[in-house]
């Protein structure tokens, strides 16, 4: 299957900062990244769709000044949290899509805002 | 009403036996039905897919749909400890800008040695 990246695995940061998340399709071209986001216990809530060289359609009720996403090439979409919170603290998934089926996950990142 | 619906478990099942996941949704328009497996912790990775009414088989795994009765199914044959994980149902739609997936809540197997 194909390979998707990201990075950081994990970040901890103060409230008030800014980061940003990075997720790489290795081996295949991604015309449109997903990002999802995911609290414990709770199933995969996507949060925006991502198209290289347009802007991000976020989801009813994603603030998409907070959350902004970029994607710039057709390996390369990123997630920027800013000004975090505490309540922001989750578990954030990117995927991408190979055809028109398969959709792959990368592994994940860990935020903590402390 | 909840547009991907999954019994959320835990599903307990003896090491060897058949483990039947099961999947509802509402949408009559979904066009291809996804099944991954998440372990604690991790992202979820793709088990496989189906776009055709009947069943699909894969190694130990088959998926069944039937889009008549919006339902889809995943079938773990000979389920071993190392299945144990949450099984995410998925369905996806075609149209508009976007084609995304829509996910269940998912199921916990615990399958037991």
């Amino acid at each position: 299957g194909a390979v998707v990246s990201q990075h950081p695995s994990w970040v901890i940061c103060k409230s008030g900062t800014s980061v940003k998340i990075e997720c790489r399709s290795l081996d295949f071209q991604a015309t449109t990244m997903f990002w999802y986001r995911q609290f414990p216990k709770q199933s995969l809530m996507l949060m925006a769709t991502s198209n290289e060289g347009s802007k991000a359609t976020y989801e009813q009720g994603v603030e998409k000044d907070k959350f902004l996403i970029n994607h710039a090439s057709l390996t390369l979409s990123t997630l920027t949290v800013t000004s975090a919170h505490p309540e922001d603290s989750s578990f954030y998934i990117c995927s991408a899509g190979q055809g028109p089926y398969e959709q792959y996950f990368g592994p994940g990142t860990r935020l903590t805002v402390t | 009403q909840k547009e991907v619906e999954q019994n959320s478990g835990p599903l307990s099942v003896p090491e060897g036996a058949i483990a039947s996941l099961n999947c509802t949704y509402s949408d009559r328009g979904s066009q291809s039905f996804f099944w991954y497996r998440q372990y604690s912790g991790k992202s979820p990775e793709l088990i496989m897919f189906i776009y055709s009414n009947g069943d699909k088989e894969d190694g130990r795994f088959t998926a069944q749909l039937n889009k008549a009765s919006q339902y889809v199914s995943l079938l773990i044959r000979d389920s071993q400890p190392s299945d144990s994980a949450t099984y995410l149902c998925a369905v996806k739609s075609y149209g508009g800008a976007t084609n995304k997936l829509i996910f269940g809540t998912g199921t916990l197997l615990a399958v037991q040695p």
